[in-house]
C-alpha cells in the first residue's frame, strides 16, 4: 500500500516566492494533518482536516500560511510570501480515524533564501 | 497548554542492552499516546499506539506502558540493535486526533 506521498521532497526559494506543498493521504484515511518540524521548536501541528473540512488551523502561524483540501485526496499547503523563518521540514499525516495511529509522509524541506 | 518532556535527550548504549525512554506530560486528560521513531531526512514512523483505557502496549521487542495519573509513558527496548538508532518521538493525543509531541531521545546503539 502506498504511504502518505508528499511533494516536492525538497524546496529552495528566495524570501517573497510563494510556495505550495502537495500532500496525498492515504487512500480511505479521512483524517489529514500538517505539521512543521524546526530544530527549536521540535514538531508543531498546523491544521487538521476532517472528512475535507478545516477543523483546527490554531497552528497556522501567521496569515502568510493557508492550507485547502479539495478532495479526499489531495491537500496543499501554501505560504505567500515566504520568509527565511518559514525555513522547516513540513511533515503531512494522515490517519483513519480516532483511535488509529496516524502516518506521516517523508516531508518537505524547505529552505527561504 | 499540555507540555510533553522526554528524558534523556540522547542516549548511547552498545548493542544488546535493554533500554528505556521516559515521556511526561503535564496534563493528564489525554485520549492516547503514540511512540514514533524517526530516522534521519526521514518521517515518523508510527511505533505503538496506547489508547487511555490500556495500560501497555507491545510489538516484537517494543513494550509502552501509559500511566495518566502520573502523566508518564515509558519505551521499553529490549535487546537493542545498530538498527534501532534514531530519534524516539512520543506524542499525547488530546481531543480530536490533536498530536502534541516530545522533545524526543536520540538513541546510539553501537555494534
Amino acid at each position: 500500500d502506498a504511504g502518505v506521498i508528499q511533494s516536492p521532497r525538497h524546496e529552495v526559494t528566495e524570501m517573497g516566492q510563494e510556495v505550495t506543498l502537495r500532500c496525498k493521504p492515504i487512500s480511505g484515511h479521512n483524517s489529514l494533518f500538517w505539521y512543521r518540524q524546526t530544530m527549536m521548536r521540535g514538531l508543531e501541528l498546523l491544521i487538521y482536516f476532517n472528512n475535507n473540512v478545516p477543523i483546527d488551523d490554531s497552528g497556522m502561524p501567521e496569515d502568510r500560511f493557508s492550507a485547502k483540501m479539495p478532495n479526499a485526496s489531495f491537500s496543499t499547503l501554501k505560504i505567500q510570501p515566504s520568509e527565511p523563518r518559514d525555513s522547516a521540514v513540513y511533515f503531512c499525516a494522515s490517519s483513519s480515524e480516532q483511535n488509529q495511529p496516524q502516518h506521516f509522509g517523508d516531508g518537505t524541506r524547505l529552505s527561504i533564501l | 497548554k499540555q507540555e510533553v518532556t522526554q528524558i534523556p535527550a540522547a542516549l548511547s548504549v552498545p548493542e544488546g542492552e535493554n533500554l528505556v525512554l521516559n515521556c511526561s506530560f503535564t496534563d493528564s486528560a489525554i485520549y492516547n499516546l503514540q511512540w514514533f521513531r524517526q530516522d534521519p531526512g526521514k518521517g515518523l514512523t508510527s511505533l505503538l499506539l496506547i489508547q487511555s483505557s490500556q495500560r501497555e502496549q507491545t510489538s516484537g521487542r517494543l513494550n509502552a506502558s501509559l500511566d495518566k495519573s502520573s502523566g508518564r509513558s515509558t519505551l521499553y527496548i529490549a535487546a537493542s540493535q545498530p538498527g534501532d538508532s534514531a530519534t524516539y518521538l512520543c506524542a499525547v493525543i488530546k481531543g480530536f486526533q490533536k498530536l502534541v509531541f516530545g522533545t524526543g531521545t536520540r538513541l546510539l546503539v553501537s555494534p
